[in-house]
């Protein structure tokens, strides 16, 4: 099957900073990358998502790089705001299984 | 348009007891899933379906049966519930690799 790593498992940054998040893929086949955000309590919702035919994609603050060669993506908010503060996973689909990463904690400090 | 709704919101089994947690969808999704959620772990898939009468193991699926006799509703059935069963259940479903959508979570404590 697939592997997904994710780093960091926690993060904090400061109102107005960006925050990096990362993940690596272990099977080349992988070709859809979702990342989710899961706020306390709450069921994980899709924030943006990118296919393996392209190299990055942009939603207003949210951005996603995807580096093939390397099977490495990230996630990248700018301008960050408190309510960004959530647990965020990233993905990889390999036929019809989604691998989750761990998550990565974001406190976004006022 | 419910989306994906999942039953009970919580539950409590004393060990060795079975129950199944409902999922339905109303979006004609053909793929649907079970995760668990653990703390440290993220989302782990118990079993998936890519349609009615089509189902497979996902990486965690012992201890768990799964049916799907329509494309509306894929229950998750639990067998003889050890505590090592204790989580948050998420049941999911997309159209194929693409946007998933989640229910609001079963949580689950086995004494």
């Amino acid at each position: 099957g697939e592997n997904v790593e994710q780093h960091p498992s926690t993060l904090s940054v400061q109102e107005g900073d960006s925050a990096v998040i990362k993940c690596t893929y272990s099977d080349s086949a992988s070709n859809y990358f979702p990342w989710y955000k899961q706020e306390l309590g709450k069921r994980p919702q899709l924030i943006i998502d990118i296919r393996s035919n392209v190299g990055e994609k942009k939603d207003q603050r949210i951005a996603v790089t995807l580096n093939k060669t390397a099977k490495h993506f990230s996630l990248h908010i700018t301008e960050t705001q408190p309510e960004d503060s959530a647990v965020y996973f990233c993905a990889a689909t390999l036929g019809n299984q989604f691998y989750f990463g761990t998550g990565t904690s974001l406190t976004v400090i006022p | 348009n419910a989306g994906v709704t999942q039953t009970p919101k919580f539950q409590v089994l004393k060990t060795g007891q079975s129950m199944t947690l409902q999922c339905a969808q109303d979006m004609n999704h053909e793929y649907m899933s079970w995760y668990r959620q653990d703390p440290g772990m993220g989302l782990r898939l118990i079993h998936y379906s890519v349609g009615a009468g089509i189902t497979d193991q996902g990486e965690v699926p012992n201890g768990y049966n799964v049916s799907r006799s329509t494309t509306e509703d894929f229950p998750l059935r639990l067998l003889s519930a050890a505590p090592s069963q204790t989580s948050v259940y998420f049941c999911a479903s997309s159209p194929y690799q693409d946007e998933q959508f989640f229910g609001p979570g079963t949580r689950l404590t086995v004494l």
